[in-house]
């Protein structure tokens, strides 16, 4: 069975523009979550999309947004980049919503930003 | 938010010792799970343990919970070089329906 796929692996922008990641779930996983990582802050909560509703939110400001699609691949975006989103996001799957479950992990997509 | 604190940050040991690593969270949970990551790579799920358990094992793993002091402790055996990784204790606690993840511990193993 395929893992987490996320694309691109690297991406580099300026401030001020926008992004937008992909992450393709492991077939028959139906909830998908996204985590910002940096040195600092280190493992993040974004969000998590389950049968495309929004289920839960971290506490990142309106730029981060996201969605998720029938068949369970999701994108995530960030209007206006700023410095400080340069960093590893993280997309991870499980079968069902809520943290009581394992979650897989893609390897990630690293943002960089001048 | 970071719920939970790994201790210690960083640990470097010698191929074939024991590693322990530790974390302490702050609300009541549900469970609690630990993951591995190596360089450059996502997180690999290790082990979840449930607030009613007190311990479990997988292979060389061994994750004690104790919930009366809100701490876990993990335990590698008879490491080895590829164990060498970042190791975090991630917790969902009560009502919150997302995993909060710790900061993390550095282990090194050393051939």
């Amino acid at each position: 069975k395929a893992g987490v796929t996320q694309t691109p692996r690297y991406l580099i922008k300026t401030r001020g523009q926008q992004v937008t990641l992909s992450c393709s779930p492991i077939s028959g996983h139906r909830s998908v979550s996204w985590y910002q990582q940096t040195p600092g802050q280190g493992l993040q909560f974004l969000f998590e999309y389950f049968s495309e509703t929004q289920r839960n939110k971290g506490n990142f400001p309106g730029r981060f947004s996201g969605r998720q699609f029938s068949n369970s691949r999701s994108e995530m975006n960030v209007s206006t980049l700023e410095l400080g989103d340069s960093a590893l996001y993280l997309c991870a799957s499980s079968l069902g919503t809520g943290a009581g479950q394992p979650q897989h992990f893609g390897d990630g997509t690293r943002l960089s930003i001048l | 938010s970071q719920q939970g604190e790994e201790d210690p940050q960083a640990l470097s040991i010698q191929e074939g010792e024991n590693a322990t690593m530790n974390c302490s969270y702050k609300t009541s949970i549900n469970n609690l799970q630990w993951y591995r990551q190596n360089s450059g790579r996502g997180l690999v799920h290790l082990i979840l343990i449930r607030s009613n358990e007190r311990e479990k094992h997988s292979g060389r793993l061994r994750v004690t919970l104790d919930t009366s002091k809100k701490s876990s402790s993990l335990l590698i055996t008879a490491s080895r070089a590829a164990d060498t990784a970042s190791y975090f204790c991630a917790t969902d606690g009560g009502a919150a329906r997302q995993l909060t993840f710790g900061s993390g511990t550095q282990l090194t193993v050393l051939p």
